[in-house]
């Protein structure tokens, strides 16, 4: 069975770093783009960007680009969504997706509810 | 980049009603869309894809349909369990990806 199972909540401070991760089971986790999806409080999803493990390419949403940092360790199969300076607009649920040979997104974490308050 | 207008963003039914919800690229995605359904709470789960294809496990009231540009979620027969928020998303840029605005289907 695919699995995506994400780190648990995060509570931060505005400016703080923080790092949350993803750990793929269940498929050959190079060979499938991976990536995350906002869900601010009671809004709609939001692609934020994936990458392929085997090569570490990278693509982002252009409202994203800058904003946050998607890595991964093939070694581990997980792969992370990192920010170096948090804002109180980052609080959502962040939910890591696998796309599919077909390109549609076919798996979906349990989601990382990450809140960013004073 | 590819713009998803999602419509209605959201609607009452009664159970046993048809429900069709709508999605609109601001471009040609070749049948590249797929459907999710989304409970409180909990991570969106997929229902179609290709536009007109049904996930494994999803029951036959869900159909979808459309091409270029315009696509439709309906729901035959609205049952209890699929009051919920439905998003659509275009994959015809992969591995870039937009999602629809999303439509919550309440209880009249």
């Amino acid at each position: 069975e695919v699995q995506l199972v994400q780190s648990g909540a995060e509570v931060k401070k505005p400016e703080k770093s923080l790092k949350i991760s993803c750990k793929g089971s269940g498929y050959s986790f190079s060979s499938h783009w991976i990536g995350w999806v906002r869900q601010m409080p009671g809004k709609g999803l939001e692609w934020m960007g994936f990458i392929y493990p085997d090569d570490s390419e990278t693509r982002y949403s252009p409202s994203f680009q800058g904003h946050v940092t998607i890595s991964a360790d093939r070694s581990i199969n997980t792969v992370y969504l990192q920010w170096s300076s948090l804002k109180a607009s980052d609080t959502a649920m962040y939910y890591c997706v696998r796309q599919n040979a077909g390109g549609w997104i076919d798996t979906w974490g349990q989601g990382t509810l990450v809140t960013v308050s004073s | 980049d590819i713009q998803m207008t999602q419509s209605p963003s959201s609607l009452s039914a009664s159970v046993g009603d048809r429900v069709t919800i709508t999605c609109r690229a601001s471009q040609h995605i070749s049948n590249s869309l797929a459907w999710y359904q989304q409970k409180p709470g909990k991570a969106p789960k997929l229902l179609l894809y290709g536009a007109s294809r049904l996930e494994s496990g999803v029951p036959s009231r869900f159909s979808g349909g459309g091409s270029g540009t315009d696509y439709t979620l309906t729901i035959s027969s609205l049952q209890p369990e699929d009051f919920a928020t439905y998003f659509c998303h275009q994959y015809y840029t992969t591995p870039l990806l937009t999602f629809g605005g999303g439509t919550k289907v309440e209880i009249k």
